[in-house]
């Protein structure tokens, strides 16, 4: 057990479905992230959110839609997405200090689109 | 941006050696340096980190050395048991933006019983 709950673990959709992943954390953290994990990439950030507020869009296509409404809860839309776009998704959250510190993830929601 | 590169992508050991483990890092600014350890369908888990006043930390079997001047580090892990299996990311944060992570493209360890 993390402290970070993502569900589901495992999802599947159309190219034109609209589904969302949830991310939910017990740690009391003010800053929740979104990761995409794909085969033999790096880690990429994808959003970054202090206190609800969204503070990084590292360059995301439109098509992921991220949503916090506190800091305990943090959601990633999905519509009209592509094959590329299948990946674990990993959600994290940190202290949000102001300074570089530990990451905590969840176990990922992986995404197959087809 | 942060350029973080880890080698090597795989690494096979008889249980019982060490194991190392480099990143090398381009932000000469950076100054926060975690090693996270993902397992077979889970999240990575932070098992070691290293900030830049310090160039050693130790924790039991495991170690972090960190040179800056030629920015780079390293994880050490002595003794290697089967359940240190998993893959091993390192990662900097962006001076620029300290939420901004990179991260390594991975170490996957196999220790051989």
């Amino acid at each position: 057990e993390t402290g970070v709950t993502q569900t589901p673990r495992h999802l599947v959709m159309g190219m034109t479905n609209k589904k969302s992943l949830k991310c939910e954390q017990h740690l009391g953290h003010n800053a929740m992230y979104w990761y995409k994990q794909s085969a033999k990439k790096p880690l990429e950030l994808m959003f970054v959110y202090n206190f609800k507020e969204q503070t990084e869009n590292n360059s995301v296509p439109s098509r992921f839609s991220p949503e916090c409404p506190n800091s305990s809860h943090l959601f990633l839309h999905l519509h009209t997405l592509q094959p590329e776009d299948s990946a674990l998704y990993l959600c994290a959250s940190s202290h949000g200090s102001g300074t570089a510190g530990e990451l905590f993830f969840g176990e990922g929601s992986r995404l197959t689109v087809l | 941006g942060e350029n973080v590169e880890q080698h090597p992508s795989t690494l096979s050991v008889q249980e019982g050696d060490s194991a190392v483990i480099k990143c090398t890092y381009s932000d000469s600014a950076s100054n926060y340096f975690p090693w996270y350890k993902q397992e077979l369908g889970k999240g990575p888990q932070l098992i070691i980190d290293i900030r830049s006043n310090v160039g050693e930390k130790k924790d039991q079997r495991i170690a972090v050395t960190l040179n800056k001047t030629a920015k780079h580090f390293s994880l050490h892990i002595t003794e290697t048991q089967p359940e240190d299996s998993a893959v091993y990311f390192c990662a900097a944060p962006y001076s620029g933006g300290y939420q901004k992570v990179t991260f390594g493209t991975g170490t996957k360890l196999q220790v051989i019983p």
